[in-house]
């Protein structure tokens, strides 16, 4: 499989911080992106997907991506307790066959 | 919404027994399933590829007499584990992708332990 680097956390931020998610890739041909939410025992719920070079906004969080860079971020604004989960970054391989980085935990202090 | 529902939810089986969990997309028609395994605090590793009506593709490193993917109709994909081992102990989860290739949709996993 492809490989799909996230940065290893875990990740704490105080309530109402941004929480920064950083993923890099390996293959330079990748074309979408996309990133899931996982709760303990739960399974990947998307959050955000991506295809073109620069920032994508939905609600509290921007997605960018670096084509050129093969890297791709996620940042959560105002954080809230409820967002603390594991998130996955996805690099779609064809078909939405996806292969998941390792995930990085995020835990949002009250 | 599209709905993936996987069935059962979580299962405990004796050593050396099969299991068999149920994939469905239950309203959409998915030509492609895709089966992951998740070991605690790793990442979703993809097992194997279903197509309706032709053999799952499997990732290098998955037996495939171990783990049996059948894909019958545009709805639905097993996957059985053979003669199951404490190893194989893991959160199964698989998506589906519609037709019109837009999205996958995963289901809710399954706990699967083996005693």
């Amino acid at each position: 499989q492809k490989e799909v680097e996230q940065n290893s956390g875990p990740l704490s931020v105080p309530e109402g911080a941004i929480a920064s998610l950083n993923c890099t890739y390996s293959d330079r041909g990748s074309q979408s992106f996309f990133w899931y939410r996982q709760y303990s025992g739960k399974s990947p719920e998307l959050i955000m997907f991506i295809y073109s070079n620069g920032d994508k906004e939905d609600g509290r969080f921007t997605a960018q991506l670096n084509k050129a860079s093969q890297y791709v971020s996620l940042l959560i604004r105002d954080s809230q307790p409820s967002d603390s989960a594991t998130y996955l970054c996805a690099v779609n391989i064809e078909g939405y066959k996806l292969s998941f980085g390792a995930g990085t935990t995020v835990t949002v202090r009250a | 919404g599209a709905v993936v529902s996987q069935h059962p939810s979580w299962v405990i089986c004796k050593s050396g027994t099969s299991v068999k969990i149920e994939c469905r997309s239950l309203d959409f028609q998915a030509t492609t399933m895709f089966w992951y395994r998740q070991f605690p605090k790793q990442s979703l590793m993809l097992m194997a590829t279903s197509n309706e009506g032709s053999k799952a593709t499997y990732e290098q490193g998955v037996e495939k007499d171990k783990f049996l993917i059948n894909h019958a109709s545009l709805t639905l994909s097993t996957l059985t584990v053979t003669s199951a081992h404490p190893e194989d102990s893991s959160f199964y989860i698989c998506s589906a992708v519609q037709e019109t290739n837009t999205e996958a949709f995963f289901g809710q996993g399954t706990r699967l332990t083996v005693v």
